[in-house]
């Protein structure tokens, strides 16, 4: 069963900018969750979404939003980056809500704001 | 809210146990404790989930006290590759800060 799947890899954008960030979990799984990882800050959680719906967000600004698709498929947007955003975005998924349940992480998506 | 609390690192030889001590005083009645481990450029990975008392599978052991304000990863006969960030994860369905991963334990492995 192929693993959870995140594009692009590596991203630079710059100040004011906005991006997308794409995260297709493991086939079966309703849940995805997306966290940010800095050297600073460790890994805090941004949001999850379970059955298109986003079921629980952590303490982000609005810039950062999300949606899932019926595919479970999930985007995470930020707009008006700032050079903090830069950091290592991560995406898992679980077969049903995060808290319960194992989490399967992607290899992650780099952006770097200059 | 369900916090964490572990130490920032901790030095092992090889072939030794290591246990990773996680406290989190605030833990709710429906929340699960998890852990898992991060290498360098990659993905954190689920090693071991529990509720209460001990969990064991075939890398790691979990235990919880009856208070669960708690937990203890147990790592035996760790070896190089078992040098990385190990996550304590309480679940908390209540609050805004669900899945709080926290900072995390260092471990590395000595020869």
């Amino acid at each position: 069963k192929a693993g959870v799947t995140q594009t692009p890899r590596y991203l630079i954008k710059t100040r004011g900018q906005q991006v997308t960030l794409s995260c297709s979990p493991i086939s079966g799984h309703r849940s995805v969750s997306w966290y940010q990882q800095t050297p600073g800050q460790g890994l805090q959680f941004l949001f999850e979404y379970f059955s298109e719906t986003q079921r629980n967000k952590g303490n982000f600004p609005g810039r950062f939003s999300g949606r899932q698709f019926s595919n479970s498929r999930s985007e995470m947007n930020v707009s008006t980056l700032e050079l903090g955003d830069s950091a290592l975005y991560l995406c898992a998924s679980s077969l049903e809500i995060a808290y319960s349940n194992e989490q399967f992480f992607g290899p992650g998506t780099r952006l770097t704001v200059l | 809210l369900a916090k964490t609390t572990q130490p920032i690192s901790m030095d092992s030889y090889e072939g030794q146990e290591v246990n990773i001590t996680c406290s989190h005083n605030n833990i709710a009645t429906n929340d699960y404790i998890t852990w898992y481990q991060q290498f360098p450029s990659q993905g954190p990975r689920f090693i071991i989930q529990g509720y209460k008392t001990k969990v064991t599978n075939e890398v790691a052991s979990l235990f919880i006290p009856a208070d669960r304000k708690s937990s203890t990863l147990s790592l035996p006969r760790v070896s190089l590759s078992d040098t990385a960030v190990y996550y304590c994860l309480v679940g908390d369905q209540t609050g805004a800060n669900n899945l709080f991963f926290g900072t995390g334990t260092r471990l590395t492995v000595i020869p």
